[in-house]
């Protein structure tokens, strides 16, 4: 089977970094997505890791190692407003098909 | 340029009722996919349409359909509703059919009585 497991949540304060990780066990790994997704809104594309290392956007970044079957989002400078939850994923791809596997979510509470 | 849109935003059904969701894609994307969300839970996939093709379906049983039209705009259909198809429906387009980035709707809040 497929599942991706993340932290179910966590609490930090403003202006500081906080980092989510994501390990995964998938079948045909391509690459690991993040979105961002406020209190049951839309889910937010946030970035996407297609090879080994650090790709930075602005206060978020985001790693993957495949031979880890691991990565995580960094969030730097923390603000209220990144208070949503953060869920990794990954697409499978099979029969011109392109479904996204999510993980299991996590909660980040931004403190004061 | 509008983003994915989803109507209606909210709905109440009673147990055995039979509800249409729909969904339109960002100008230009052929590919629409669906997912349910469970309160907790990531999105788990539904289906995926191309070019009016079925692509994908997931683990879902056959009161479960949808469908894709010319201007690739797309209808999910859920017959018979049980309490547990309460979710949140989102709709997601990509340009292409695989090897692209999905983006999603603000979702349909279907409430089963």
């Amino acid at each position: 089977g497929q599942s991706l497991e993340q932290p179910s949540e966590v609490t930090a304060v403003e202006g500081a970094i906080v980092q989510i990780n994501c390990t995964y066990q998938t079948s045909g790994f391509y690459g690991l997505s993040w979105y961002q997704q406020h209190d049951g809104g839309a889910p937010t594309f946030l970035s996407y890791n297609g090879l080994d290392g650090l790709e930075e956007t602005g206060r978020f970044s985001s790693f993957l190692s495949r031979s880890d079957s691991y990565g995580y989002l960094l969030l730097q400078e923390l603000q209220m407003k990144d208070s949503a939850s953060y869920f990794c994923a990954v697409p499978s791809y099979g029969g011109a098909t392109n479904k996204l596997i999510f993980g299991t979510g996590t909660l980040l509470a931004v403190q004061p | 340029d509008a983003g994915v849109t989803q109507s209606p935003t909210h709905l109440i059904k009673t147990r055995g009722q039979h509800v249409t969701l729909r969904c339109s894609p960002i100008s230009g994307h052929k590919s629409v996919s669906w997912y349910q969300q469970v309160l907790g839970q990531g999105p788990q996939f539904i289906f995926q349409y191309y070019e009016k093709e079925e692509r994908g379906r997931g683990n879902f049983p056959d009161r479960f359909s949808a469908r894709q039209f010319p201007n690739y705009s797309s209808e999910l259909n859920v017959n018979a509703l049980l309490l547990g198809d309460s979710a949140l429906y989102l709709c997601a387009s990509s340009l292409l059919a695989d090897t692209d980035t999905q983006y999603f709707g603000p979702g349909t809040r279907l409430t089963v009585l």
